[in-house]
This record gives C-alpha cells, structure tokens and sequence, in this order.
C-alpha cells in the first residue's frame, strides 16, 4: 500500500526559507522509474506544480520557481524533502507531495498523493 | 503558463451522465497525449483517475473515461453516484523542462 504524508512548519515569516518533507512508504526511490513530485495550491488559485526528483537522484523545478527550489531525498528514511527559499504571503499555500511511477502511469501523471499541509507565510 | 480553463461547477443526478471539459492549448492539451484527471474530496489525498488522455489507473471504474478534441480535453463521470460529489482537476505537460499545469478545478455536485 503506497502512501505519502507531508510534514513540516504550519507557519513562516517572509523572506525565511520553508522545509517540508515527505515521508512515502510501499516503494523504494531506488527503483527505477519512480519519482516524487511536488505540488502547491493557494487558496483560490490552481494547482502549480513545483518540483521533482527521480531514481537517479535528477532533479527538475518549475521554470517559474527554479531560483527558489531545492528538493532532495533520503532513500534510507524513504524521505524526500523540499525548501523554498525567501517565502512570501503568496507562498500562503497547501503543499502536497506525490508519486510518479514512470512505467506504470508515464511520466507525467501523479499517481499517489499525500493529504497536504498548509503553511501560511505571515508576518 | 497559464492554468487550463475549467469549469467552475457542474452537476447531475445519480445515473446521469456529466462531462467536464478542461481547455489549453496547442502548447499543452493539443500538442501532447499527457492530460490527466484527478479526484479531490476535501480533506483527502487526490485521487488519479485518467492519465495520458484515456488510460484509467487499475481500480479505477470504468464509468469514469478520457477523451480529447483539439485543445480541449474532458471528463466524463456515467452513472453518477452520491460519492462522485468531489472536485475534479485536469492537468497536461506544458511542453517544456517536467512543467505541468492544471485547471482551477470543477466542483460537481450529485444532486
């Protein structure tokens, strides 16, 4: 049974730097074809993907984010973690964390989601 | 990039048939097979139902199918059950790096 569940600060101050982490269990980031991904949604706005990184430790960021993003993994604690750096009030979001399984569902479909956390950026 | 337009809301009563349509552009839906559909109830983690336009996921119903003309894609839910009542999400690759964008998202509502 595969799961993912977010964790992290509920709150942060502007211009600090955000770290979320996903803890996932029922598959390995060693195996070929996997991949965790990161999504956010503000309140009112669409889903925005963020980040992903994949088996082979490659990293991939939001074209719009890149600047601001660093996700990595912890295979031995089936981990993968995302920092934001210099939040803001509109990084006021629900994060989520999700799997890509490449073989099975292709590369860009999110298989298994986590519930999501919300952080809130506020003085 | 600009999220896909959907729907704000939409609605059916259990049996009936509704369809959600999610619009891009040649750019995303028209010039790539990598639309996907998701499943929200609040709360909840989101559920894949459709990826790579038609293919369902292993467990998901068959009354839940994928379809696309031109720059639109669409979702239809057949035989509409009380637990069908959620928010549905359409995403696509944007053509460039890994992006993916999604639609605001459609309330439906079982009436």
């Amino acid at each position: 049974q595969v799961t993912l569940r977010e964790s992290g600060p509920a709150l942060v101050k502007p211009t600090q730097t955000l770290t979320l982490t996903c803890s996932f269990s029922g598959f390995s980031l060693n195996t070929r074809g996997m991949c965790v991904t990161w999504i956010r949604q503000s309140p009112g706005k669409a889903l925005e993907w963020l980040a992903l990184i994949d088996w082979e430790d490659d990293t991939y960021y939001s074209t719009s984010l890149k600047t601001r993003l660093t996700v990595s993994k912890d295979t031995s604690k089936d981990q993968v973690v995302l920092n934001m750096t210099n939040m803001a009030p509109a990084d006021t979001a629900t994060y989520y964390c999700a799997r890509i399984s490449r073989f099975t569902s292709g590369w860009y479909a999110y298989d298994f989601w986590g519930r999501g956390t919300l952080v809130s950026v506020s003085p | 990039q600009s999220a896909l337009t959907q729907p704000p809301s939409a609605s059916g009563s259990p049996g009936q048939s509704v369809t959600i349509s999610c619009t891009g552009t040649g750019s995303d839906i028209g010039g790539h097979d990598y639309v996907s559909w998701y499943q929200h109830h609040p709360g909840k983690a989101p559920k894949l139902l459709i990826y790579e336009v038609v293919k369902r996921p292993s467990g998901v119903p068959h009354r839940f199918s994928g379809s696309r003309s031109g720059d639109t894609a669409s979702l239809t839910v057949a035989g509409l059950q009380a637990e069908d009542e959620a928010d549905y999400y359409c995403s696509s690759y944007a053509g460039r790096n890994m992006d993916v964008i999604f639609g605001g998202g459609t309330k439906l509502t079982v009436l």
